[in-house]
């Protein structure tokens, strides 16, 4: 079946580090990749998305780049903020109408000043 | 601002008894979905409706149940809670068409003692 696995935290590093969450995925078709957020105490947030192969999703800093030929979909950050520690979703969808999400089972950043 | 509201942040219940979980959405959405999520395990799909009436059971749907009498409104129903369904239920829902990213709730921190 489809699955998503991202690397195990948690991930420490100090304000201002470059980060990376590693994310490779298993599928039958061509999914859409989706990076998640969740913030301590609040529900997923959507962070960035790419629906097709080469396609760079980006958001409030953070960028990821959908690989076919790697099946992968790594979140980076060039400079990391205190306020950007929270639990991150990797996941993806097989787009069709009534689809539903696969997701990976998370990887905690925090940061310190 | 587009919501998913879920009725209670925390709950505490006791082993034995029934348990509804409720879940809104103001965006018109015809599908909404249940998932529970627990350190170490991600986020798993309990149940899901793409429309009013429908449900379809998800990866782990033993011990739960759901009813969408509206389209607005969709309801996790614990039959006889149980202490190993402790957990953070988070509900979501997404439109048939487009994105096909989902927008979730603040979720529901259940205690079964």
């Amino acid at each position: 079946g489809d699955s998503v696995t991202q690397m195990e935290g948690p991930v420490t590093l100090s304000e201002e580090a470059f980060l990376t969450i590693n994310c490779t995925y298993t599928a039958t078709g061509y999914p859409s990749l989706f990076w998640y957020v969740q913030y301590p105490g609040e529900g997923l947030q959507l962070l960035l998305k790419a629906t097709k192969a080469d396609d760079k999703g980006s958001n409030k800093g953070f960028e990821a780049t959908y690989r076919k030929e790697t099946t992968s979909f790594h979140l980076e950050k060039g400079s990391v903020q205190v306020s950007d520690s929270a639990v991150y979703f990797c996941a993806l969808s097989l787009g069709s109408g009534y689809s539903t999400l696969t997701f990976g089972k998370g990887t905690m950043l925090l940061v310190s000043p | 601002d587009v919501k998913v509201t879920q009725s209670s942040r925390y709950l505490v219940k006791r082993t034995g008894e029934k348990v509804f979980l409720e879940c809104v959405q103001d965006m018109d959405h015809e599908n909404m979905f249940w998932y529970r999520q627990d350190p170490g395990l991600g986020l798993r799909l309990i149940y899901f409706s793409y429309d009013v009436k429908m449900k379809e059971k998800g990866d782990i749907p033993e011990g739960y149940s759901v009813s969408r009498e509206k389209k607005e409104r969709f309801s996790l129903i614990l039959e006889s809670a149980s202490t190993n369904q402790t957990s953070m239920y988070l509900c979501a829902s997404r439109k048939t068409t487009g994105t096909y990213g989902y927008t979730f709730g603040s979720g529901t921190r259940l205690t079964v003692v």
